[in-house]
């Protein structure tokens, strides 16, 4: 089974700041994927990044980094340079590799930049 | 392209009446999955379909069921609803064999009354 822990029910940052959202997991898994989804009050929920648990580098996607440790399970999101816009909920999920697989979520962490 | 296309966006239902979603994929994605979103339990998976066949489900009871037609276009029923089914349902596709994310719809807002 897995798990994914977010510690951080809301966070606040300025805007123009960097902020990091942390996530940790578990999982039994040898290969595995990570996922970070943005989902405004609108309600969809919005692909950010992916990071797979063979992939060398830590995955980057415009503003958004994956901080991936994984001797120590964490897959935290780093937003730079944050604008009004990123004020959102924010889940880390996982899948294991392979078909017939599921997204597990996290809790959230909800964000709020503020001027 | 269009997106994942999810109807109706609300929903009022009572408590024992049956309730149909529909969820339209991105074109060339053939595996839909179903997460029920409520406050208390966060976001859950309900099943996925590939193909026309059910590939995986969550723990959820029987009341709940989908399918998956050959357009790849899915829908999921609940019968008999109760208060606790009140939640957002999101469907999400993927073209299947990817690690890449899944595509979400906005969802579908039920409230049981």
């Amino acid at each position: 089974a897995q798990k994914i822990t977010q510690t951080q029910p809301g966070m606040f940052v300025q805007e123009k700041e960097a902020v990091t959202l942390d996530c940790t997991y578990d999982t039994s898994d040898p290969s595995y994927g990570l996922f970070w989804y943005k989902q405004p009050s609108s309600g969809e929920m919005i692909f950010l990044i992916y990071q797979g648990s063979y992939d060398q580098q830590n995955a980057t996607e415009g503003r958004y980094s994956l901080n991936f440790q994984k001797a120590r399970k964490s897959a935290n999101l780093v937003i730079s340079a944050s604008q009004l816009g990123d004020s959102a909920m924010y889940f880390c999920a996982m899948r294991p590799t392979g078909t017939a697989s599921k997204l597990t979520f996290g809790t959230g962490t909800r964000l709020q930049v503020t001027l | 392209k269009a997106g994942v296309t999810q109807t109706p966006r609300y929903l009022i239902k009572t408590r024992g009446q049956q309730v149909t979603l529909s969820c339209s994929p991105i074109s060339g994605h053939r595996s839909v999955s179903w997460y029920q979103q409520t406050p208390g339990q966060g976001l859950q998976f309900l099943f996925e379909y590939f193909s026309e066949t059910q590939r995986n489900k969550g723990n959820f009871p029987g009341r709940f069921s989908g399918r998956q037609f050959s357009n790849s276009r899915s829908e999921m029923n609940v019968s008999t609803l109760e208060l606790g089914d009140s939640a957002l349902y999101l469907c999400a596709s993927q073209k299947g064999g990817t690690e890449e994310g899944y595509t979400f719809g906005s969802g579908t807002r039920l409230t049981v009354v």
